[in-house]
């Protein structure tokens, strides 16, 4: 079945760089995404990459794929205290072999700490 | 951008009661929408798929008589937690599949449960 791990906790040091780590399972992903938490809270969708892709950046973010080794990363420059959450890692998935509705498989998250 | 709005954000509700979590998706239409679940400090995992018009497609180990979705427009699906006890009580997330966009997924904010 499909399987998405990160670890748990990352710390860093304000005004550091911040990488999350992914790995995922399922290679006919068609889409990876990391979403934010912020406590009591929805997800919120960071950014995304289309499995062709092997970076994207968007600002502060920058997504960097590896797709031969199902690796996903996502770097935050200059980590602020708002960047404090939990961000989880996603791909797409195709559940029915019909054709059906894609759903998500997400990974437990990892808490990001920032220290002052 | 595409918002998904989920009412109400946090509920009380005594044993053997019902509580109605509803999913709107404001500015498209979805034929699809999901519903999620999250134990503390766990990740999120997928209760069902809601389907316009037809019957909500569960995942293994969900009862489909103590969790009532009904898809019936558009722009509106419903999570009924039926005779709720506190195990029920979790964070309830949807998120609607905007079929118009690239990445897809929109989440609402979430419904705090809470069974006493």
């Amino acid at each position: 079945g499909e399987d998405v791990e990160q670890s748990l906790f990352l710390s860093v040091r304000e005004g550091d760089s911040s990488v999350i780590n992914c790995t995922y399972t399922d290679s006919s992903s068609t889409y990876l995404y990391w979403y934010k938490q912020e406590p009591g809270a929805g997800l919120q969708l960071l950014t995304y990459i289309f499995s062709n892709m092997d970076m994207k950046q968007d600002q502060r973010l920058t997504v960097l794929l590896n797709k031969k080794d199902k690796h996903l990363s996502l770097r935050i420059a200059d980590t602020q205290t708002g960047d404090s959450a939990i961000y989880f890692c996603a791909e797409t998935y195709q559940k029915y072999s019909g054709g059906g509705a894609d759903g998500l498989t997400f990974g437990k998250g990892t808490h990001l700490i920032i220290q002052p | 951008g595409a918002v998904v709005s989920q009412h109400p954000s946090r509920v009380i509700c005594k044993s053997g009661t019902s509580v109605k979590i509803e999913c709107r998706s404001l500015d498209f239409q979805a034929t699809t929408m999901f519903w999620y679940r999250q134990f503390p400090k766990q990740s999120l995992m997928l209760m069902a798929t809601s389907n316009e018009g037809s019957k909500a497609t569960y995942e293994q180990g969900v009862e489909k008589d103590k969790f009532l979705i009904n898809h019936a427009s558009l722009t509106l699906s419903t999570l009924t937690v039926t005779s709720a006890h506190p195990e029920d009580s979790s964070f309830y997330i949807c998120s609607a599949r905007n079929e118009g966009a690239n990445y897809g997924y929109t989440f609402g904010s979430g419904t705090r449960l809470t069974v006493v």
